[in-house]
């Protein structure tokens, strides 16, 4: 079982859609919860950040983070063409330093 | 303020040979973390520096050493070079501080891609 694990997509959505992206994790330890965007070519740029269960909310992006489920999801409301990249989920564990552990990405395809 | 910067932004190299990458972490950071990214992957954890030392490593043979200077920027080695070490190479700085929560973000460089042939 992999670490952290998103959906392989790739994820398709009409411009103005709600785009759901998902993530899971194995292991209970994980702290701290993270999404990343990557476009093709360019290096991962912060999303969002997470770190207790519920939601959180960042213009048309919102984190949800459900522990017990170890499972962390991102909403991107009103998708635009701009948005599409792909989206890297990343995890660190307690006490273990600064390590990110990164799933493998959900490629999101926004259209016109 | 600038952010995280990386030299060189691409490279070749041949099979055996060696090469070094360099990172300048953000302004005020002290944290610098090195990460692997191989095309349709997540990026892996190579290791991290914090103090000028080496504070965590990941499942990355000995091949592969890093070096962090006073000023808090960072240099990635990779020796006898295999095809397989063919990928995009990221630098991301965070801040430790004296407190080290653990919820520390990490910024990430514009990446180093290396081909090996």
């Amino acid at each position: 079982q992999k670490e952290v694990e998103q959906n392989s997509g790739p994820l398709s959505v009409p411009e103005g859609a709600i785009a759901s992206l998902n993530c899971t994790y194995s292991d209970r330890g994980s702290q701290s919860f993270f999404w990343y965007r990557q476009y093709s070519g360019k290096s991962p740029e912060l999303i969002m950040s997470i770190y207790s269960n519920g939601d959180k909310e960042d213009g048309r992006f919102t984190a949800q983070l459900n522990k017990a489920s170890q499972y962390v999801s991102l909403l991107i409301r009103d998708s635009q063409p701009s948005d599409s990249a792909t989206y890297l989920c990343a995890v660190r564990l307690y006490n273990q330093g600064g390590k990110l552990i990164f799933g493998q990405g959900t490629e999101l395809s926004v259209k016109p | 303020d600038a952010g995280v910067t990386q030299s060189p932004t691409h490279l070749i190299k041949t099979r055996g040979q060696q090469v070094t990458l360099r990172c300048s972490p953000k302004s005020g950071h002290d944290t610098v973390s090195w990460y692997q990214q191989a095309l349709g992957q997540g990026p892996q954890f190579i290791f991290q520096y914090y103090e000028e030392e080496e504070r965590q490593r990941g499942n990355f043979p000995d091949r592969f050493s890093g070096h962090q200077f006073p000023n808090y920027s960072s240099e990635l080695n990779v020796n006898a070079l295999l095809l397989g070490d063919s990928a995009l190479y990221l630098c991301a700085s965070s801040l430790t501080g004296s407190s080290g929560t653990g919820r520390e973000t990490q910024y990430f460089g514009p990446g180093t891609r290396l081909l090996v042939l």
